[in-house]
């Protein structure tokens, strides 16, 4: 069945350090990816999303994010994170061929905590 | 701001009894979808539609239901609430659901059943 795993329930780094938050998908094609910013009490934000082309993906806040299809993954990175990145992050995909709703299947979320 | 807007932001309610969320999607958008976030089952899609008409069905209780106006805003409706409906609904829009196309998030409505 297809799934959204993101292993890391929370990672905890310190400003300035580098962060990189994982995503594994299982599907038999490549999907549409997303990585979406949940801040506390708020909605979600698109930082990045992959369709096709260029496997390196470039974000808004300084995140970036590479699509490997040999490991189903597509790992979320920023190189010195601030104590504004304290979050949650999801990483989602839209199963394409599946079905034509392109509704978005999340994983479960990683909270990120910034220490000083 | 992603110019999606939900109201009311919260809700406070009593089991049995039906309250309504609306949504309002960007501006040229024709799609929306509904999502819940709730602390055990993680972010759900529930329902989509476009421009008026439903297109897919998520994990949706039949106790819920959903529309799409002319106007293109969308308003959720859950019934016979249990405590276990208190959640974080939120709203999505985008312009072509053929492609897939970002979905734009509003800030939810927080739903809490006593």
């Amino acid at each position: 069945a297809q799934s959204v795993t993101q292993p890391d329930i929370h990672i905890t780094v310190s400003e300035g350090a580098s962060l990189e938050l994982r995503c594994n998908y299982s599907y038999g094609a490549t999907p549409y990816l997303f990585w979406y910013v949940q801040s506390p009490g708020q909605g979600l934000q698109l930082l990045l999303k992959y369709f096709s082309g260029d496997t390196l993906v470039q974000g808004i806040k300084g995140f970036e994010a590479e699509f490997k299809r040999s490991q189903s993954s597509f790992n979320l990175r920023k190189p010195s994170v601030h104590w504004s990145d304290a979050a949650e992050y999801f990483c989602a995909v839209v199963f394409i061929y599946l079905s034509n709703d392109y509704k978005l299947s999340f994983g479960a979320g990683t909270t990120v905590t910034v220490r000083a | 701001d992603s110019g999606v807007t939900q109201t009311p932001k919260h809700l406070i309610t009593a089991t049995g009894q039906r309250v309504t969320l609306r949504c309002s999607p960007r501006s040229g958008d024709l799609s929306v979808y509904w999502y819940q976030q709730s602390l055990d089952q993680g972010l759900q899609f529930l329902i989509q539609y476009y421009n008026g008409e439903e297109r897919a069905k998520g994990n949706i209780l039949e106790r819920f239901s959903a529309q799409q106006f002319p106007d293109l805003h969308s308003e959720l409706n859950l019934s016979s609430l249990e405590l276990g409906d208190s959640a974080l609904y939120f709203c999505a829009s985008s312009v072509n659901p053929n492609t897939g196309e970002t979905q734009y998030f509003g800030p939810g409505t927080r739903l809490l059943v006593l």
